[in-house]
């Protein structure tokens, strides 16, 4: 069974420090997609990130960052500069391509302190 | 452009009373998607729909839970009659519906339901 790990419930962090929050992943799939997703108390998943498994190059956007290890089958995203509007949970999927099927993992919540 | 929307936003009814939620996808999105995320978890996919065939509801309580897409656009999700283990966010997400390649699933507020 395909399954996403993530293992810290809650994280806090200082405002315009980075904070790192892990997601490990168990598959036998080669090709597959991974996603952060962020949740803030008003409920919307929003996009954070996305990563393909065949690119090495780990993807950045903006203050958002992955550390992409695929034969650890590990993805943590790391968020520098952090704000008091990064204040949410984050969720980590796994997509293996061409099922249309995301396993979420369960979740880390983040707290941004002023 | 527009998301997601989701209609209502909060819902709250006694067990054994019948409830609808409604989703109206991004525009040109084939793909729909419901899905329900209990108290700390993730979310769990229901049913998938392309165009207006479900192309998966493995995962949906048939004996309570109905979904509709008539026309592929919106879409209906129905619970009839609610338990109380059915409290939950129902959330609604739609993608382009691009076959073989990733395709990014954008997801709507979601309805709170509390069922008492």
């Amino acid at each position: 069974a395909q399954t996403v790990t993530q293992s810290q419930p809650e994280m806090s962090v200082q405002e315009a420090e980075t904070v790192t929050l892990s997601c490990t992943y168990d598959t036998s799939e080669s090709n597959y997609y991974l996603f952060w997703y962020k949740q803030p108390p008003s409920r919307q998943m929003i996009l954070v990130i996305r990563q393909e498994a065949y690119k090495q190059q780990n993807a950045t956007e903006n203050r958002f960052s992955v550390n992409f290890q695929k034969a650890a089958k590990s993805f943590s995203l790391k968020i520098s500069d952090s704000q008091l509007g990064d204040t949410a949970m984050y969720f980590c999927a796994f997509y293996p391509s061409g099922t249309y099927k995301y396993i979420f993992g369960t979740g880390t919540r983040l707290k941004v302190l002023a | 452009e527009a998301g997601v929307v989701q209609s209502p936003r909060y819902k709250i009814i006694e067990k054994k009373q019948p409830v609808a939620f409604w989703c109206n996808p991004i525009s040109g999105h084939n793909t729909l998607y419901w899905y329900r995320q209990n108290l700390g978890q993730g979310p769990e996919l229901l049913i998938r729909y392309e165009n207006e065939e479900a192309v998966d509801d493995s995962q949906l309580p048939k004996d309570r839970f109905s979904a509709e897409r008539l026309k592929g656009v919106d879409s209906t999700l129905k619970i009839q009659p609610a338990e109380l283990g059915d409290s939950a966010v129902y959330l609604c997400a739609s993608s382009l519906g691009l076959a073989g390649v990733s395709d990014t699933q954008y997801f709507g507020p979601g309805t709170r339901l509390t069922v008492l």
